[in-house]
């Protein structure tokens, strides 16, 4: 089965920029997916296609996959951004959906 | 706007079933794939299964193989999740998902359900 790796924990000062990583075996040949959620929330879609962003999703939220790695970038942090997040890809391999263990994002 | 309902969780017994139901709303139903995810007490999210946007193809997790099976109603709407054989470690919050798929193949999950909560538990 396919893995995703995800840090625990991310902390970061507000105005600062947050890089959450998502590592996986070749990652960049598989669309990457990122979600935020918050305490008692359902997950929302914050990045998908590695860089891509719904409509509403601010631009502080980025995406970049390159080799065996994933990153999801928010620049100016702010403390409405403390969440969890998730990657998240379709191993074709296997039929199988895949999400990361989650890092847990503070904001100082 | 898109709009995802489950229902049909609560506390059940070890060994016995349950079926968990999402209605769904304001987009069309019959043109897009759908998952559940489920997510335990304090841990990550966990996919579960897949079914195509006509019923044809579903795909599950490994340790829910042959014991949770994924439909849907393209007239009325609604997915479920039938859960047999429930395990404590199947105790989660049970979200509904659609899906975002290309070429046939599943994505991402643009829009969710605010989940249902199943508790195994004697």
């Amino acid at each position: 089965s396919y893995v995703l790796t995800q840090p625990p924990s991310v902390s970061v000062a507000p105005g600062r920029t947050a890089s959450i990583t998502c590592g996986g075996n070749k990652i960049e040949t598989i669309g990457v997916h990122w979600y935020q959620q918050k305490p008692g929330q359902a997950p929302v879609l914050v990045v998908f296609d590695d860089s891509s962003r719904p409509s509403g999703i601010p631009e502080r939220f980025s995406g970049f996959t390159s080799a065996d790695t994933a990153t999801l970038t928010i620049s100016r942090v702010e403390a409405g951004d403390e969440a969890d997040y998730y990657c998240q890809v379709w191993h074709t391999s296997s039929d199988q959906g895949v999400f990361g263990g989650g890092t847990k994002l503070t904001v100082l | 706007q898109v709009q995802l309902v489950e229902s049909g969780g609560g506390v059940v017994q070890p060994g016995r079933s349950l079926r968990l139901s999402c209605a769904t709303s304001g987009f069309s139903f019959s043109s897009y794939a759908m998952h559940w995810v489920r997510q335990a007490p304090g841990k990550g999210l966990e996919w579960v299964a897949h079914i195509s946007y006509d019923g044809r193809s579903q795909f599950y997790e490994d340790s829910v193989k042959g014991r949770f099976t994924i439909s849907r109603d393209n007239f009325r709407n609604i997915l479920y999740l039938q859960i047999n054989s429930l395990r404590r470690e199947d105790t989660a919050i049970y979200y509904c998902a659609r899906v975002i798929t290309r070429d046939r193949v599943p994505a991402y999950f643009a829009s969710w359900g605010q989940g249902t909560l199943v508790t195994v538990s004697s």
